[in-house]
């Protein structure tokens, strides 16, 4: 069965940093594209970075570019989010979800961590 | 990068149909046949439930059905039932390795 599950979500005040995992298990980690989505309270989905298999290449949605950067480790299985210069508008949600090749479907997805950006 | 326009909601009787539209430009629905669609309950995870525009994952009802034409997708729900209730969101692939979701429907059973 496969399992995503999310950590490290909390309290940060803005301008701060965190950093989220996703620990995944029941499929073959390192062959598969991996991404982060996040959710507003009250709001819709939002894509947010995706990383190659071999963590070789990063796509950024323009609102986090130069603040978060997505890795893996793939001898852990488990993907990463650093996430700096925080903003109240950082405030989701945070899925984790196994990304198809072609990086056009997200089949799995955790259940989320929640990240509060506020003072 | 703008977020695909979805109706904020559709509405139905058990056994009907509903059809949620959305659109996009020719660079993200227009210019690809990658569309998505998920189903998402209150409190949980978005569900994948049509992917490359009209195909169904292993396990998802055939009541669920995708299409496109141009730049707008469709997700029709035939023979609506009470646990179709839910927001769906429709993504797109809108190149270099990017991917935009529309605002979101909630479909209501009545």
């Amino acid at each position: 069965e496969v399992q995503l599950v999310e950590s490290g979500g909390g309290l940060v005040q803005p301008g701060g940093s965190l950093r989220l995992s996703c620990a995944a298990s029941g499929f073959t980690f390192s062959s598969y594209w991996m991404s982060w989505v996040r959710q507003a309270p009250g709001k819709g989905l939002e894509w947010v970075a995706n990383i190659k298999q071999d963590g070789s290449e990063k796509y950024y949605v323009d609102s986090v570019k130069g603040r978060f950067t997505i890795s893996r480790d793939n001898a852990k299985n488990s993907l990463y989010l650093q996430m700096n210069s925080l903003r109240a508008e950082d405030t989701a949600v945070y899925y984790c979800a196994s990304t198809s090749s072609q990086c056009d479907y997200f089949d799995y997805w955790g259940q989320g961590t929640l990240v509060t950006v506020s003072s | 990068q703008s977020a695909l326009t979805q109706p904020r909601s559709v509405s139905g009787s058990p056994g009907q149909s509903v059809t949620i539209s959305c659109t996009g430009t020719s660079s993200d629905v227009g210019g690809y046949n990658y569309v998505s669609w998920y189903q998402q309950h209150p409190g949980k995870a978005p569900k994948l439930m049509i992917y490359d525009v009209s195909k169904r994952p292993s396990g998802v009802p055939d009541r669920f059905s995708g299409s496109k034409s141009g730049n707008t997708a469709s997700l029709t729900i035939s023979g609506l039932q009470a646990e179709d209730e839910a927001d769906y969101y429709c993504c797109s692939y809108a190149g270099s390795y990017t991917s935009v979701f529309g605002t979101g429907t909630k479909v209501t059973v009545l």
